[in-house]
C-alpha cells in the first residue's frame, strides 16, 4: 500500500521559506510515477505546485515557478517543497501525491492516484 | 480563478441520483484533455474516485460514474447514500496555462 506523509514546521514567518518534505512508503521514489505538491487554502479549493521525476525533471506552476523549487532525495525516498517569500495567502494545507501518466489524445495526461494526509501551514508573525 | 467550473453546490435524497458538472474549454477538456474526479470528506485529503472520464480504482462503488463530451465533463451519483454527503473536484489539465487545473469544487448535500 502506498503511503505518503508529509512533515515540516506548521508556522512561517512572512517573507520566509516554507519548507516542506514528503517521505514516501510501499512505492520507490525511482518507479515510473511522478510526484507532486498540491495546496488547499482554508476553506478553497485545490491548487496545482508542482511535480518532480526522480531523474531531475520538474514542472512548475507558472503563477508560483519563481518562488518555488521541488527536489528529491532517493536515498531517503522522499521529495521536498520550498516556496520563498511567503505571505499569508500561502496559508493552505499542503499534499503532497503521487502522479500516474498516461497518453491519450495525442497528450500526455496525468491524475494523482495517492495522497499523503496534508499538513497545515499557517503565514504569520 | 479556476478555469473548471463545477456548481458550488448539488443536493439529493437517498437513493436518488445527482449528477456534478464540470465545464472547460478549448485550451483543456476541449483540446482532449482527459478529466478526473476526487472526493473530499471534511479535514480529509482528496480521494480518487474517477480517472481517464470513465474508469473507477479498485474500491470505488460502481454507484459513481463519469463521462465526458466536448469542453465538458460530469460525475454521475446513483443511489445517493448519506456517507457520499462531501466535496467533490474535477481535475485536468490547461495548455494555455502549461499547468494542471482543478475545479470549483462542489459541495453534494443528502436531504
Amino acid at each position: 500500500q502506498v503511503q505518503l506523509q508529509e512533515s515540516g514546521p506548521g508556522l512561517v514567518k512572512p517573507s520566509g521559506t516554507l519548507s516542506l518534505t514528503c517521505a514516501v512508503s510501499g512505492d520507490s521514489i525511482n518507479s515510473s510515477h511522478w510526484w507532486s505538491w498540491v495546496r488547499q487554502p482554508p476553506g478553497k479549493g485545490l491548487e496545482w505546485i508542482a511535480d518532480i521525476y526522480h531523474s531531475g525533471g520538474t514542472y512548475y506552476n507558472p503563477s508560483l515557478k519563481s518562488r518555488v523549487t521541488i527536489s528529491v532525495d532517493k536515498s531517503k525516498n522522499q521529495f521536498s517543497l520550498n516556496l520563498s517569500s511567503v505571505t499569508a495567502a500561502d496559508t493552505a494545507v499542503y499534499y503532497c501525491a503521487r502522479v500516474s501518466y498516461y497518453d491519450s489524445s495525442g497528450w500526455a495526461q496525468y491524475y494523482f492516484d495517492y495522497w499523503g494526509q496534508g499538513t497545515l501551514v499557517t503565514v504569520s508573525s | 480563478q479556476s478555469v473548471l467550473t463545477q456548481p458550488p453546490s448539488v443536493s439529493g435524497a437517498p437513493g436518488q441520483r445527482v449528477t456534478i458538472s464540470c465545464t472547460g474549454s478549448s485550451s483543456n477538456i476541449g483540446a482532449g484533455y482527459d478529466v478526473h474526479w476526487y472526493q473530499q470528506l471534511p479535514g480529509t485529503a482528496p480521494k480518487l474516485l474517477i480517472y481517464a472520464n470513465i474508469h473507477r480504482p479498485s474500491g470505488v462503488p460502481d454507484r459513481f460514474s463519469g463521462s465526458k463530451s466536448g469542453a465538458s465533463a460530469s460525475l454521475d451519483i446513483t443511489g445517493l447514500q448519506a456517507e457520499d454527503e462531501t466535496d467533490y473536484y474535477c481535475q485536468s489539465y490547461d495548455n494555455s496555462l502549461s499547468s494542471s487545473v482543478f475545479g470549483t469544487g462542489t459541495k453534494v448535500t443528502v436531504l
